[in-house]
């Protein structure tokens, strides 16, 4: 059955520095999310994605944040100069569509920053 | 804005036995989508269950099964005869029908304990 894949598993990283988060969605879908998981909290809406444009983003997603489908087959989370407060688990997710398909998620990317 | 409620943090089980997790949600649109998911120590989440809020039948899945009920807002999990493996964080999300907005609004689980 195919899988969203989700690289590195786990990612630490000094507060300032960049880091680009790796996802591989199911190769025939469309639509391609980011949620985040803060440690003991909810999972968090980031942004959605489809045509190569970002559909909608939540207050989270702010100037530091950024998406690409760089190719085919990957889609990137970047944060730019990363926070303390940035440390949680980022998930990926894709589906073919918005309504009636369901979102299917990556295993995630565990990021501490120190 | 849509809310959903988990008022519980932890619930334990007997194996074999049945286990209810309860949700309930804010919202004042009339046609949506209402999940479970699970996600277990492996962390991939992972979808259980899915009821259309048009649909007055509570969706079932094998051994796992929802109440929903639309006008008290409440959207429970019924899980019967509890293995091992259902051990996992369960989360209950929302997501609107209306336009293009398709993304998932989760609460803040629970996690669900499995006794041998």
């Amino acid at each position: 059955e195919p899988e969203v894949t989700q690289t590195p598993s786990h990612q630490v990283t000094q507060m300032g520095q960049e880091v680009i988060l790796r996802c591989v969605p199911i190769s025939n879908h469309l639509y391609f999310y980011w949620y985040r998981q803060i440690l003991g909290q909810k999972v968090e809406f980031l942004v959605s994605f489809y045509n190569n444009e970002i559909s909608e983003k939540s207050e989270i997603f702010d100037d530091q944040f950024s998406v690409e489908r760089p190719d085919g087959s990957n889609f990137t989370l970047k944060i730019r100069s990363t926070k303390l407060e940035d440390s949680a688990m980022y998930f990926c997710a894709s589906s073919l569509g918005p309504d009636p398909y369901e979102q299917y998620f990556g295993p995630g990317t565990r990021l501490t920053v120190t | 804005a849509q809310t959903v409620t988990q008022s519980q943090p932890e619930m334990s089980v007997q194996e074999a036995e049945t286990v209810t997790l309860s949700c309930t949600y804010d919202t004042s649109e009339s046609d949506y989508y209402l999940f479970w998911y699970k996600q277990p120590p492996s962390r991939q989440m992972i979808l259980v269950i899915r009821q259309e809020a048009y649909k007055q039948q509570n969706a079932t899945e094998n051994r796992f099964s929802v109440n929903f009920q639309k006008a008290a807002k409440s959207f429970s999990l019924k899980i019967s005869d509890s293995q091992l493996g259902d051990a996992a964080m369960y989360f209950c999300a929302y997501r609107t029908r209306t336009g293009a907005n398709s993304k998932l609004t989760f609460g803040k689980g629970i996690t669900l304990s499995v006794r041998p």
